[in-house]
């Protein structure tokens, strides 16, 4: 399975275009790339998918290098209600059947 | 989206008492669930994968004796926890990938057990 890597925490303020950068040099050619949103005391929620290049949809944008070994989910314009800890998650694994690992996520906090 | 829905959202039991947790796909048919458990200021780890008509995948370390999992239908995958105790306290959730199967998934709210 693709590990991943995330930095830790960020910070930002209210208006703000928040990227927040995820590592996956291991991934694999038939990866794609996921990224999830949780809130305490409430599962995890799909925010976006993408396999290269861009993607957007009505709450962020997935920005993926051509080598794919990183992936960069970029929020436009944060508002409080968008601190959360953030998850990015690389799959299906070589076995074909997907097994969903979460790595530590990064904590977001939107100041006022 | 595919909806997960789990029952009950909160618990509080008695040490040695048995807790049984509900993940129900409301929208799909869920040929395949994954049970996370989540402490405090800490990531999901993935517990076991339960899969329709057949026994769970436990992960490494997680006693299946412990953490019973049945799934029995296509829209209800239920985890036991047995004789807890106050170290099983925490936030447990399901998944499933929806009846596509495949990267994405689909999380249910969560379950809050406290066991005294």
């Amino acid at each position: 399975l693709a590990k991943t890597t995330q930095p830790i925490s960020m910070d930002s303020y209210e208006g703000q275009e928040v990227n927040i950068t995820c590592s996956h040099n291991n991934i694999a050619t038939n990866d794609y790339i996921t990224w999830y949103q949780q809130f305490p005391s409430q599962g995890p929620r799909f925010i976006i998918q993408g396999y290269k290049t861009k993607v957007t949809n009505e709450v962020a944008s997935l920005f993926i290098p051509a080598d794919r070994k990183s992936s960069t989910l970029s929020l436009p314009r944060v508002s409080l209600s968008d601190t959360a800890v953030y998850y990015c998650l690389v799959g299906p694994d070589a076995g074909g059947s997907y097994i969903p690992t979460f790595g530590r996520g990064t904590s977001l906090i939107v100041h006022p | 989206g595919a909806v997960v829905s789990q029952h009950p959202s909160r618990v509080i039991c008695k040490s040695g008492t048995s807790v049984k947790i509900e993940c129900r796909s409301l929208d799909f048919q869920a040929t395949t669930m994954f049970w996370y458990r989540q402490f405090p200021k800490q990531s999901l780890m993935l517990m076991a994968t339960s899969n329709e008509g057949s026994k769970a995948t436990y992960e490494q370390g997680v006693e299946k004796d412990k953490f019973l999992i049945n799934h029995a239908s296509l829209t209800l995958s239920t985890l036991t926890v047995t004789s807890a105790h106050p170290e099983d306290s925490s936030f447990y959730i399901c998944s499933s990938p929806g009846s596509a199967g495949g990267e994405t998934q689909y999380f249910g709210p969560g379950t809050r057990l406290l066991v005294l």
